[in-house]
């Protein structure tokens, strides 16, 4: 069965960088878009943007351009999403979600990564 | 930006009831609707996609409907289990945003 597992919860300090790795499982990752989605305490859903594991391909909202890499390594059916420059407004669950390569809704979820910026 | 407004942001509601959740974008955004339900300390799930296509083992009680800039979500007979927030999303272009969320509450 497909599944999203993502990395364990962080904790950072202002001005620090966080990598945050989905694992895909029960598919080729190259054969969907993953997507990362942020959810701040108490808050709804902040979509940042896409990435295409075949091409290497981003599209990221103008907010996150400058801090945000999106990355893979298709030898273990992974991707990474890495927030450089951390904020107090960016402590947040992050999630990964899958969509098909032309429609973008999001059939599976990874479990989300709590992540904590304190100094 | 396509702008999505839910509303409304909160209601309560009884077991057995049918309720209903708008969806409203500040442009078109053709039938590139989906819905999702989320609990607390859970990922969301995908209920709906392409404005009211039901995913499979979604119950056949939620159902979507609308095209353009309007958009409902129908819940019909509440189950306990549908006490949660819902969520809209658009994906008209390779822009893709959702709106602030209802929250489900039980009266």
């Amino acid at each position: 069965q497909v599944q999203l597992v993502q990395s364990g919860a962080e904790v950072k300090k202002p001005g620090a960088s966080v990598k945050v790795s989905c694992e895909a499982s029960g598919y080729t990752l190259t054969d969907y878009y993953i997507h990362w989605v942020r959810q701040a305490p108490g808050q709804g859903l902040e979509w940042m943007g896409w990435f295409n594991p075949h091409s290497g391909g981003t599209n990221l909202v103008q907010k996150f351009q400058d801090r945000v890499a999106l990355t893979r390594d298709t030898s273990i059916n992974a991707a990474y999403m890495e927030l450089h420059r951390l904020k107090y407004d960016d402590s947040a669950v992050y999630y990964c979600a899958r969509s098909p390569t032309v429609v973008y809704y999001f059939d599976y979820w990874g479990q989300g990564t709590l992540v904590t910026v304190s100094s | 930006d396509i702008q999505l407004t839910q509303s409304p942001s909160t209601l309560s509601a009884s077991v057995g009831d049918t309720v209903t959740i708008t969806c409203r974008a500040s442009q078109s955004v053709g039938s590139w609707l989906a819905w999702y339900q989320q609990k607390p300390g859970r990922a969301p799930k995908l209920l709906i996609s392409k404005a009211s296509n039901l995913e499979s083992g979604v119950p056949s009680r939620f159902s979507g409907s609308g095209s353009g800039t309007e958009f409902t979500l129908t819940i019909s007979s509440l189950q306990p289990d549908d006490f949660a927030t819902y969520y809209c999303q658009q994906y008209n272009s390779y822009w893709c945003s959702f709106g602030q969320g209802s929250k489900l509450e039980i009266k």
